[in-house]
């Protein structure tokens, strides 16, 4: 069974301009988040998606960033335009469930990250 | 202000030895705390987790422990072995305001196990 996959795995990209990361979750989890990890903090959570509703955004850091799950099935977070501090390794993960995310021995799947460099 | 501690941001260990990672938290409604790996230009992968209502959960070389009056938790590896090098980030899990059931990281502690 495929992972969790994202892509690009990195960007490198100039300041103002546009960059569109795209997750693909594990086939059937209904849950997909998007994580931010800059670098030597803590992986900070972004959004949740339940299938193709946003069920919390709170953590977008402002109106530059743009997420999307058209059919519930994969996810796009676009950020426009790019800023410098916009640079890191955003995380997709994805779980199955709905009402309750996390309970025994059931966790979030991580992709491998996507590294944003914005110079 | 961060709701997830991890205050070592690096542990070194001989290989055969216990390596300890330690984690507080402050948030008394989180109900569920995992730990995750991570390796170099990889996603984090899950490794082990504990629900509240327990204080101690062992797979293999790996045990966590959850103290909830002190809001703690601490991962032990023992055997310690090379292959365990890597970040370890500690994870709780919670409804946040918006009704979402998320996941809240520390920093990180990097572990080295020395051959």
């Amino acid at each position: 069974e495929a992972g969790v996959t994202q892509f690009p795995s990195h960007s490198v990209i100039e300041k103002g301009q546009t960059v569109t990361l795209r997750c693909d979750p594990i086939s059937g989890h209904d849950n997909l988040y998007w994580y931010r990890r800059v670098m030597g903090k803590e992986i900070k959570f972004l959004l949740h998606f339940v299938k193709e509703s946003k069920q919390d955004e709170s953590g977008m850091p402002n109106n530059r960033f743009l997420a999307e799950r058209t059919g519930g099935t994969y996810s796009t977070l676009k950020v426009q335009p790019a800023e410098l501090e916009d640079s890191g390794v955003y995380f997709c993960a994805s779980s199955q469930g709905t009402d309750r995310v996390f309970y025994r021995n059931t966790e979030a799947f991580f992709g491998q990250g996507t590294r944003l460099t914005v110079v | 202000d961060q709701q997830v501690k991890q205050n070592s941001p690096s542990l070194s260990v001989q290989e055969g030895r216990i390596s300890i990672l330690n984690c507080d938290y402050t948030n008394s409604m989180f109900d569920y705390f995992l730990w995750y790996k991570k390796y170099p230009a990889e996603g984090p992968t899950f490794l082990i987790s504990i629900s509240s209502i327990k204080d101690k959960n062992e797979d293999g070389r790996f045990t966590v422990f959850l103290n909830k009056s002190a809001k703690h938790l601490s991962l032990h590896i023992v055997p310690s072995q090379p292959g365990d090098s890597a970040v370890y980030f500690c994870a709780a899990a919670g409804f946040s305001g918006a009704g979402s059931y998320q996941l809240t990281f520390g920093k990180g502690t990097k572990l080295s196990v020395i051959p």
